[in-house]
């Protein structure tokens, strides 16, 4: 089946730091992309959704400058959380999908900003 | 807005036996789609089940199944023979597009099913 790898899987950094998230479809193509955010006991919040080559589209209130999101390939997108602080921490899932597929989803990136 | 909830924020099942999980949604499309997810405690979203809400026909993943009930806007997953590796939470989902390749797969809030030996 479709899998998707989100690296690191915990980062633990100081507040102030920039750290970037990545969401790779290993044997597929994926055409667009996503980006969620889970809080403790919480459901899943989208974030952004990309699309290869194009500028994300960003869910109302989530600060673009603040989370960058990079899908340079058909096969990668980055996320960077920008001069991070304590509140930006969480559970960040990327997924990933082609036109008829559901979307698949990466392990998750648990970020620690101390 | 679509909203999708998820009223039983916990359950427990005994093993070998069968556990119903609810979900209602609210939408005043005609055409949508629904998913259940699972969350164990790996954090990893999977799949389980999915339905096209123009088909009457409920879907069945072995053990897994739906009950979709378009008009009263319900979309319950039945889990038989419930296994230990059952337990996670179960997120209900919507979407207008079969993928979610919009984005909008809005998410109910969750349950957490705990498997008891």
């Amino acid at each position: 089946g479709a899998v998707v790898s989100q690296h690191p899987s915990r980062v633990i950094c100081k507040s102030g730091t920039s750290v970037k998230i990545e969401c790779r479809s290993l044997d597929f193509q994926a055409t667009t992309m996503f980006w969620y955010r889970q809080f403790p006991k919480q459901s899943l919040m989208l974030m952004a959704t990309s699309n290869e080559g194009s500028k994300a589209t960003y869910e109302q209130g989530v600060e673009k400058d603040k989370f960058l999101i990079n899908h340079a390939s058909l096969t990668l997108s980055t996320l960077t959380v920008t001069s991070a602080h304590p509140e930006d921490s969480s559970f960040y899932i990327c997924s990933a999908r082609t036109a008829d597929q559901p979307q698949h989803f990466g392990d998750g990136t648990r970020l620690s900003i101390l | 807005a679509q909203t999708v909830t998820q009223s039983q924020p916990e359950m427990s099942v005994q093993e070998a036996e069968t556990v119903t999980l609810s979900c209602t949604y609210d939408t005043s499309e005609s055409d949508y789609y629904l998913f259940w997810y699972k969350q164990p405690p790996s954090r990893q979203m999977i799949l389980v089940i999915r339905q096209e809400a123009y088909k009457q026909q409920n879907a069945t993943e072995n053990r897994f199944s739906v009950n979709f009930q378009k008009a009263a806007k319900s979309f319950s997953l039945k889990i038989s023979d419930s296994q230990l590796g059952d337990a996670a939470m179960y997120f209900c989902a919507y979407s207008t597009d079969y993928g979610g390749s919009q984005g909008n797969l809005i998410f109910g809030k969750g349950t957490k099913l705990s498997v008891k030996p």
